[in-house]
């Protein structure tokens, strides 16, 4: 069964500064995806970032990338120039590509501080 | 464009009740799933609905069910319900014609609570 770990229930940043929330997966499979999706006080679940599997570069969205080391399982978040508006619940979340089962940890809640 | 739109925002009901949410998919989709996310947790797959047929469900007991409609739309159904079916009720829409997993798109979410 996949299973995805976020072991910081909480974390906190300056304003402009650089912050890196940890993701951490289990599953025999080879083909996946991995996500990470923010929920901001509205409650919609809006995706940051997207790494399929099977490449090997990390993806990046302007202020936002990923590290994802396959081996290991691992893929943190990191986000630049910290805004006040990336305050919010993170969710890691891992999909396969014949299961509509998407799996999501259990969050990381961000406070960005002016 | 509208996004995925979800209602009732909150709802309240008494344990044994029946309720029902309704979803209406990002235009141009064809594909719902249904997710629960309960207080501190992230969301847990109910469901999901594709040409009007449920193609996969998650762990869940037969109390919750689910319909889609030839417009795309669908509804979730929860009978005699729990203290514990309290929480938050997501509807994701995504194109069932390509890996359904590859972008989800979600609405705001119903906040349900059983007293």
């Amino acid at each position: 069964a996949q299973t995805v770990t976020q072991s910081q229930p909480e974390m906190s940043v300056q304003e402009a500064e650089t912050v890196t929330l940890s993701c951490t997966y289990d599953t025999s499979e080879n083909n996946y995806y991995l996500f990470w999706y923010k929920q901001p006080p509205s409650r919609q679940m809006i995706l940051v970032i997207r790494q399929e599997a099977y490449k090997q570069q990390n993806a990046t969205e302007n202020r936002f990338s990923v590290n994802f080391q396959k081996a290991a399982k691992s893929f943190s978040l990191k986000i630049s120039d910290s805004q006040l508006g990336d305050t919010a619940m993170y969710f890691c979340a891992f999909g396969t590509y014949n299961n509509n089962d998407m799996r999501f940890g259990a969050g990381t809640r961000l406070t960005v501080k002016p | 464009d509208a996004g995925v739109t979800q209602s009732p925002t909150h709802l309240i009901k008494t344990r044994g009740q029946q309720v029902t949410l309704r979803c209406s998919p990002k235009s141009g989709h064809d594909t719902v799933s249904w997710y629960q996310q309960a207080l501190g947790q992230g969301p847990q797959f109910i469901f999901q609905y594709y040409e009007e047929e449920e193609r996969q469900r998650g762990n869940f007991p037969d109390r919750f069910s689910g319909h889609q409609f030839p417009n795309y739309s669908s509804e979730l159904n929860v009978n005699a319900l729990l203290l514990g079916d309290s929480a938050l009720y997501l509807c994701a829409s995504s194109l069932g014609s390509r890996n359904p997993n590859e972008k989800l798109f979600f609405g705001s979410g119903t906040q349900l609570s059983v007293l």
